[in-house]
């Protein structure tokens, strides 16, 4: 099975601030299938990078996605009071689809 | 408009059964691979199960954790599919839900079911 190790865990910040979250991949993924999912509590995730970079329609473009290999990045260029929420990378390489443990970005 | 809706959880005994369904509406189910992904209170996600699309043949996949015990069908004719959980333990407690698409373009997830397993 391929562990994606997320990290930080958590995460305090500002508004206007960068921030970056990073999932490491336990062997490579080959295919680029790595996505990355925003949840609020209560609610069902919400998909926001697909294919590693490509964001999704009507996700906002201070959100990138980038990496190869084993290394995968979630970029948040500024940092707005609804993006503070739980991030979770997702690698669809093989079976068994696996997430990552989560990052939860609080407020500073 | 897409939607999925999930039905059918509740509170059971360890050892018992549960099945949940997945209703779509808006579109058609069985063009569409549908996982089922599940969140234990307070963790992550983890996925659970995939069955694919009519195209490919409707195969099946199933996380170590709940092979052997779960079991995806589906009824086209009610564009719903079902997780047919057997043997059920504590640590299948979780919020469940059925996803179109997971991780690519056109990703939908239905508002989730909690299922709570407890004695």
């Amino acid at each position: 099975d391929i562990q994606m190790t997320q990290s930080p865990s958590s995460v305090s910040a500002s508004v206007g601030d960068r921030v970056t979250i990073t999932c490491r991949a336990s062997q490579a993924i080959i295919n680029n299938w790595v996505a990355w999912y925003q949840q609020n509590p209560g609610k069902a995730p919400k998909l926001l990078i697909s294919i590693t970079s490509n964001l999704q329609s009507g996700v906002p473009s201070r959100f990138s996605g980038s990496g190869s290999g084993t290394d995968f990045t979630l970029t948040i260029s500024s940092l707005q009071p609804e993006d503070f929420a739980t991030y979770y990378c997702v690698q669809a390489n093989s079976f068994p689809i696996t997430f990552g443990q989560g990052t939860r970005l609080e407020i500073k | 408009e897409v939607q999925l809706v999930e039905s059918g959880g509740g509170l059971v005994q360890p050892g018992g059964s549960l099945r949940l369904s997945c209703t779509g509406s808006g579109f058609t189910l069985s063009d569409h691979y549908i996982d089922w992904v599940r969140q234990a209170p307070g963790k992550g996600l983890e996925w659970v199960a995939r069955i694919r699309d009519k195209t490919n043949g409707y195969t099946t996949e199933y996380a170590a954790s709940v092979k052997g015990r779960f079991a995806i069908s589906r009824d086209d004719s009610k564009n719903s599919l079902y997780l047919q959980m057997n043997s059920l333990k504590t640590e299948d407690a979780a919020v469940y839900y059925c996803t179109r698409n997971l991780y690519r373009p056109g990703d939908y997830w239905g508002q989730g079911v909690l299922v709570t397993v407890s004695s």
